[in-house]
């Protein structure tokens, strides 16, 4: 069965460096898409990065990039740089498949880790 | 343009009540999805929207809970007879087809007394 694992309850980084989240992945369709969100106190789930098990090059988009290992079953996310805004939780998520049509895309959802940026 | 948006913000309702929650998804995406994130479960599918058919609905926790979609757009999402189990943020997700990135609303919190 799928499932999504993320083992880092909460993490602390000082500004500006980088930090890593931990995101490992189980599924038996060899096709399949990774996401990360993030979700301030605010509470609005916001879409970071998307990485599909074919593609070849890891995602990047700005400051984040995904660091996908697909032997490993792992889809870890680099925040580079940190700034106190990116203190949230950020949830790691996989939808099994290509999607589309009448297949099921829904997302099943790590349990999340809450990122504190320190000044 | 205008992101995916939902009402209420927050609903309190008595065990038994009956309530609807509402989503508009981003214009033009044929998508739409209902999550429930909560304490206990994390966050959970509950059913998935193509135009108006409901490929997957085997997140609906119960026959309390229900789901339309209307003109391609706006859906609804009923609990009936709430329980205090039911106290949950609800979050609808919209993509342009099923195969592209999911878009999140604000969610609406729900508090069953």
């Amino acid at each position: 069965a799928q499932k999504i694992t993320q083992t880092q309850p909460g993490m602390f980084v000082q500004e500006k460096e980088a930090v890593t989240l931990d995101c490992t992945y189980d599924t038996s369709d060899p096709s399949y898409g990774l996401f990360w969100y993030k979700q301030p106190s605010s509470g609005e789930m916001i879409f970071l990065i998307y990485q599909g098990s074919y593609d070849q090059q890891n995602a990047t988009e700005g400051r984040y990039s995904l660091n996908f290992q697909k032997a490993r079953k792992s889809a870890n996310l680099v925040i580079s740089a940190s700034q106190l805004g990116d203190s949230a939780m950020y949830f790691c998520a996989m939808r099994e498949g290509l999607g589309g049509g009448g297949a099921t895309n829904k997302l099943i959802f790590g349990t999340g880790t809450l990122l504190a940026v320190q000044p | 343009g205008a992101g995916v948006s939902q009402s209420p913000s927050n609903k309190v309702t008595e065990k038994g009540k009956d309530v609807e929650l509402r989503c508009d998804p981003i214009s033009g995406h044929t998508a739409l999805y209902w999550y429930r994130q909560s304490l206990g479960q994390g966050l959970e599918f509950l059913i998935y929207f193509q135009g108006n058919s409901a490929p997957d609905k085997s997140g609906l926790p119960s026959d309390r809970f229900s789901a339309e979609r209307t003109g391609g757009s706006v859906s609804t999402l009923t609990i009936q007879r709430t329980q205090q189990e039911d106290s949950a943020v609800y979050l609808c997700a919209s993509s342009l087809d099923g195969s592209e990135t999911q878009y999140f609303g604000p969610g609406t919190r729900l508090l069953v007394l």
